[in-house]
């Protein structure tokens, strides 16, 4: 079965600091993977997409970046945190297509002061 | 540009009462529609969701949503809820209109499940 993982699952990080978040996802090959922000009160905010190794589209232009330098492995950085990075990020993956769901993994809560 | 709209932020309801969580969206051609759940600090999860076919669609832990085209509707319903269905629900739409490979999510409904 396919299985998520992401880590760190909390992180608080002072405000000008390089962030790295990594996703891995087990049991599947050339998924879709998603990255996403929810930040407080807020729904889901799509950041990037990849339907495979290197390949990154950006959905709203800000201070984070994302990667993929492997085919199940996902990650995404900033060079500089930002107040408003603050929030819980969450990488999904998915089959491709539109008629399939995406699968969660269980987010990282990030708290920049 | 596809859409979902959660007409309400939160909904607080009594154990064993009814409920139901409304969404629309907004599109013109053919779109697959998705209800899902997260729990407290927790990932998202299917509930279910609809393809095609018959427009009332039976998920998980006893919840069912009913895909209404001529509304562009597809609420979330469930005939009697528990403490444990307190959670935060999310409807989503993908499809022709939403680039092929992403999902377009509401903002959620919380729903506070009162003793």
């Amino acid at each position: 079965s396919q299985t998520i993982h992401q880590w760190p699952a909390t992180l608080v990080q002072p405000v000008g600091s390089p962030l790295s978040l990594e996703c891995t996802v087990e049991g599947t090959s050339n998924p879709n993977l998603y990255w996403y922000r929810q930040a407080a009160g807020r729904g889901l905010q799509l950041l990037f997409y990849s339907v495979g190794i290197g390949q990154i589209s950006s959905e709203v232009p800000q201070n984070l970046s994302a990667s993929r330098p492997q085919d199940r492995q996902f990650i995404l950085s900033s060079k500089k945190l930002l107040l408003s990075d603050s929030g819980f990020y969450l990488c999904a993956w998915g089959p491709g297509g539109p008629g399939n769901e995406q699968f969660f993994g269980p987010g990282t809560r990030l708290t920049v002061l | 540009a596809q859409s979902v709209t959660q007409l309400d932020s939160q909904v607080p309801v009594f154990e064993e009462a009814p409920v139901e969580l409304r969404c629309n969206y907004s599109s013109s051609v053919s779109v697959y529609l998705f209800w899902y759940v997260q729990y407290p600090n927790q990932g998202l999860q299917l509930l279910l969701k609809y393809l095609s076919g018959s427009t009332l669609v039976k998920g998980i832990n006893g919840f069912e949503a009913e895909f209404n085209k001529s509304q562009t509707s597809f609420h979330l319903r469930k005939p009697s809820v528990h403490i444990s269905d307190t959670a935060e629900y999310f409807c989503a739409v993908s499809g022709a209109n939403t680039g092929g490979f992403k999902t377009i999510f509401g903002a959620g409904t919380r729903l506070f499940v009162k003793a």
